[in-house]
């Protein structure tokens, strides 16, 4: 079974709806990432979360907010969703600092039309 | 804050060495990383180096790093089109998330 997993895969949405990204993983990580990919412009970082009760704002945050349910789970929502959010979003999890090794999930593949 | 830079494209042919730099701009940066991502999938953390060394080898994988310029490479020995991804360097400056650059795509023509 994968590490890290994220649903949907892929979505396609309208402008203006609400829409949920979850994430789990079953490492046992504390840390927890949101990133979204775009050709060219690399990974861009939209919220993390050192452990449950720690929430931080990335690069580019406005326009979504995230939720840490367990230690276990991160979920990511755009309260209203605009075409320029269409991207590839990964979810990653991290033992800790350090050397430690980010995890990522399969990604979601997210067009809002 | 981290910035991280790295050319977005190189092409080689098969058998030969690729070479993927990456410059940074925080010297307190502690571990340097490269991931790979292959099509439709997520990263995966190929090898990273840590700020005291210079040189790291894995199998056909070399790390430079250059503390002084501030510069990162990744040497692939003998590159097979099973190369072909994105390479992303990455930063760790302190207890902060990782700063990743845009990416290196690899392309290895047969």
């Amino acid at each position: 079974d994968a590490d890290v997993t994220q649903t949907p895969r892929n979505r396609i949405t309208k402008t203006g709806k609400r829409i949920m990204l979850e994430c789990s993983q079953t490492k046992g990580h504390d840390r927890m990432y949101w990133y979204r990919q775009d050709p060219g412009l690399g990974l861009r970082l939209i919220y993390y979360s050192f452990d449950v009760k720690d929430i931080n704002k990335g690069e580019i945050s406005d326009g979504y907010s995230v939720s840490r349910q367990a230690q276990a789970k991160f979920s990511l929502s755009l309260e209203s969703a605009i075409p320029n959010q269409t991207a590839l979003y990964f979810c990653a999890s991290q033992p800790g600092q350090g050397a430690e090794e980010q995890y990522f999930g399969p990604g979601t593949r997210l067009t809002v039309t | 804050g981290e910035d991280v830079e790295q050319s977005l494209f190189l092409s080689v042919r098969e058998g030969d060495s690729s070479v993927i730099n990456c410059t940074y701009t925080d010297s307190s940066s502690t571990y340097l990383y490269w991931y790979k991502q292959e099509p439709g999938a997520g990263l995966q953390l190929l090898t990273y180096i840590f700020s005291n060394m210079d040189m790291k080898q894995d199998q056909r994988l070399t790390v430079l790093l250059n503390k002084k310029d501030k510069h990162l490479s990744l040497r692939i020995a003998d590159t097979q089109t099973g190369d072909s991804a994105i390479y992303f360097c990455a930063a760790s400056p302190g207890n902060t998330p990782l700063v990743f650059g845009k990416g290196t795509r690899l392309s290895v023509i047969a």
